[in-house]
């Protein structure tokens, strides 16, 4: 049963860091591309970022140069470095494993529970 | 990386077919054929219904169904039922190598 666990998320001050984790089970982690998606409380979906199976990474403007996603193969676990963090930021951030091994953007079929990040002093 | 453009609500009686609007432009929708959909309902996570247009990934219901003209993807639900009422997003993959989300279109069964 393929599983994606969330952890690390919480209440940062404006200008803070946070990291992201994401423990991947239930499927060869390494054959996949894995993406974050956020959300805002009563808000709308937005992709953050994804990383490749070999490590290239895209990001979506919002967050580029603010936001790093890495990936550790043998621990089969996911990232996202969060620094410079605003209030717009505050949203539930949700990792997403794609249904095609070979596309890491061409829909997601299975997603985290999602963890809870508020940015506010 | 501007949104993609959905109705804000759509609303069918039981039975009834809706179909939901999703555009975009010819750096997204227009240029490929990586068009998803996602059905959330309220305090849970997006679930797949349909990806790469018109592909149901396994064990979602074929009444659930999608096409793309131009700049414009769809998704039309057949057979409304009371469990169809949720929020429906699109995305799409862009010629930035990015994904972009539509703003969301809240399903009403009357």
């Amino acid at each position: 049963e393929v599983q994606l666990l969330e952890s690390g998320g919480g209440l940062v001050q404006p200008g803070g860091s946070l990291r992201l984790s994401c423990a991947a089970s239930g499927f060869t982690f390494i054959n996949y591309g894995m993406s974050w998606v956020r959300q805002a409380p009563g808000k709308g979906l937005e992709w953050v970022s994804s990383i490749g199976v070999r490590a290239y990474t895209t990001y979506a403007d919002s967050v580029r140069g603010r936001f790093t996603i890495s990936r550790d193969n043998a621990e089969n676990t996911l990232y996202l470095q969060m620094n410079s963090l605003r209030a717009e930021d505050t949203a539930f951030y949700f990792c997403a494993r794609p249904i095609l091994s070979g596309a890491d953007k061409r829909g997601f079929d299975f997603w985290g529970q999602g963890t809870l990040v508020t940015v506010s002093s | 990386q501007s949104a993609l453009t959905q109705p804000a609500s759509v609303s069918g009686s039981p039975g009834q077919s809706i179909t939901i609007s999703c555009t975009g432009s010819s750096g997204d929708i227009g240029a490929y054929t990586y068009v998803s959909w996602y059905q959330q309902h309220p305090g849970k996570v997006p679930k797949l219904i349909i990806y790469d247009v018109s592909q149901w990934p396994s064990g979602v219901s074929t009444r659930f169904s999608g096409s793309k003209s131009g700049n414009t993807a769809s998704l039309t639900i057949s057979g409304l039922q009371a469990e169809d009422e949720a929020d429906y997003y699109c995305s799409s993959f862009t010629s930035a190598d990015t994904l972009v989300f539509g703003g969301g279109t809240k399903v009403t069964v009357l």
